[in-house]
């Protein structure tokens, strides 16, 4: 069974890049049976996907997002990552990573709030 | 304004059933795999329904999915208080902004 565990800096001030890595265990990130991803969720709002990445490396971003996004994968580590530029106080919120399988995100990492304040 | 549309909120007793709905286009629910997730108050979602009516190990059959068109709906039957949570239904937009979509959630309310 897999696990995913957020981490990074829970506080980022405006303009500046959030970064946050998602380390998984229980399973290898280069396996073809699955793909990941992250979503975020504003306090008090719904889900939004951030975008995801294949183990073939390709990518797939929120066209919200995209110009201010990058998912890459460090396959050494087991870990992928989240960089999201220029950040503002929109942007607070509590950022998940997940696993894909069957078209479905079915492992969640517990979730990390990130704040965006100066 | 979400992609997918959900009541906002549903309410039923103890024991009762409950449908939650989801409404979308051919561009995702209409072509692609619908997926249910339940959301208990500071946690995690959790996956509850993949590939429309399937259901991962270890959760109650009391959990069915259907797909119709470019509906789907959650069924819950025999309602305990432990199933208040927030409910998401997810898909592939497979438009021109391609991409994983969400409804906007529903609360679910045991009175």
């Amino acid at each position: 069974q897999l696990q995913l565990q957020e981490s990074g800096p829970g506080l980022v001030k405006p303009s500046e890049t959030l970064s946050l890595t998602c380390t998984v265990s229980g399973g290898s990130i280069s396996s073809s049976s699955y793909y990941w991803g992250w979503i975020r969720q504003p306090p008090g709002k719904g889900l939004e996907w951030i975008g995801s990445i294949y183990y073939s490396g390709s990518t797939y971003y929120n066209p919200s997002l995209k110009s201010r996004v990058t998912i890459s994968v460090d396959t050494s580590k087991n870990q992928f990552s989240l960089k999201l530029s220029s950040v503002t106080a929109a942007d607070t919120a509590v950022y998940y990573c997940g696993s894909v399988s069957s078209y479905a995100f079915d492992y969640w990492g517990q979730g990390t709030l990130v704040t965006v304040s100066s | 304004q979400s992609v997918l549309t959900q009541p906002p909120s549903v309410s039923a007793a103890p024991g009762q059933k409950v449908t939650i709905s989801c409404s979308g286009s051919s561009s995702n629910i209409g072509n692609n795999y619908v997926s249910w997730y339940q959301q208990l108050p500071g946690t995690a979602p959790k996956l509850l329904i993949y590939e429309n009516n399937k259901r991962p190990s270890g959760i109650p059959d009391r959990f069915s999915g259907s797909k119709s068109g470019t509906s789907a709906t959650l069924g819950i039957t025999g309602l305990q208080t432990g199933d208040e949570a927030d409910y998401y239904c997810g898909t592939w937009d497979s438009s021109l902004s391609a991409g994983e979509v969400f409804g906007g959630g529903t609360k679910l309310t045991v009175l």
